[in-house]
């Protein structure tokens, strides 16, 4: 079942940073925080993943909280392509399937 | 470089009949998971193989049954469809031996059921 908590829906002007928080407070020391996305009706696309440290790739940064009961997503630059629903998944990292929550629609605005 | 490929793309089909879909992984992915996405709804887990094998078991109803043959393609079959089947089915694979384990999802086929 979903462990996550997100926003239903974000609007980010285009050029500037998107930040999409999520809530996780119940994780569990072994488990790790994944982002997907997916753009409307396609298959989902992953973003990056992490376990308690920061971690930055060429689409985008996470930030996990100390504590590990909450992570923000962070688009650098948003663009229009970035439109899409952002889902906040926590799985072991051996474990098998994803659970997805309601996850964030977010907008991107010219 | 190469993604899951999944067949068909669209799928009609009449109240009770039988569909089958087809998913083939990326090359060297162990492991194939499939999820059915209502119209408006989240993706929900249905069935997962690992090695061949069937390694979890999610919301998936008992008309529907899925297997992973030896080249590690998998096949998700459908009986006695119902209008509520109508989706669109994702599968996804991944390495478990890889370093990350994330899942690298396929177009998806949409199922619609008259």
């Amino acid at each position: 079942d979903a462990k996550t908590t997100q926003p239903t829906s974000m609007d980010c002007a285009e050029g500037r940073a998107a930040n999409l928080p999520c809530n996780h407070s119940t994780i569990s020391g072994n488990e790790y925080v994944y982002w997907y996305r997916q753009i409307h009706s396609q298959g989902p696309q992953y973003i990056i993943h992490g376990l308690k440290n920061n971690e930055t790739n060429e689409m985008a940064s996470l930030i996990i909280t100390e504590d590990r009961k909450s992570s923000t997503l962070i688009l650098p630059h948003a663009t229009l392509r970035d439109t899409a629903v952002y889902y906040c998944i926590v799985r072991e990292y051996t474990g098998n399937q994803f659970y997805f929550g309601t996850g964030t629609s977010l907008t991107v605005i010219p | 470089a190469a993604g899951v490929i999944q067949s068909p793309r669209h799928l009609i089909k009449e109240k009770r009949e039988t569909a089958t879909l087809k998913c083939y992984p990326i090359p060297r992915h162990d492991t194939v998971y499939w999820y059915q996405q209502g119209p408006g709804q989240d993706p929900q887990f249905l069935i997962s193989f690992y090695e061949k094998m069937q390694s979890d078991k999610g919301s998936i109803p008992d008309r529907f049954s899925a297997q992973q043959f030896s080249d590690y393609h998998s096949e998700l079959n459908m009986s006695s469809l119902e209008l509520g089947d109508s989706a669109l089915y994702f599968c996804a694979s991944s390495n478990r031996v890889g370093s990350y384990n994330e899942q690298f999802f396929g177009p998806g086929t949409r199922l619609t059921v008259l």
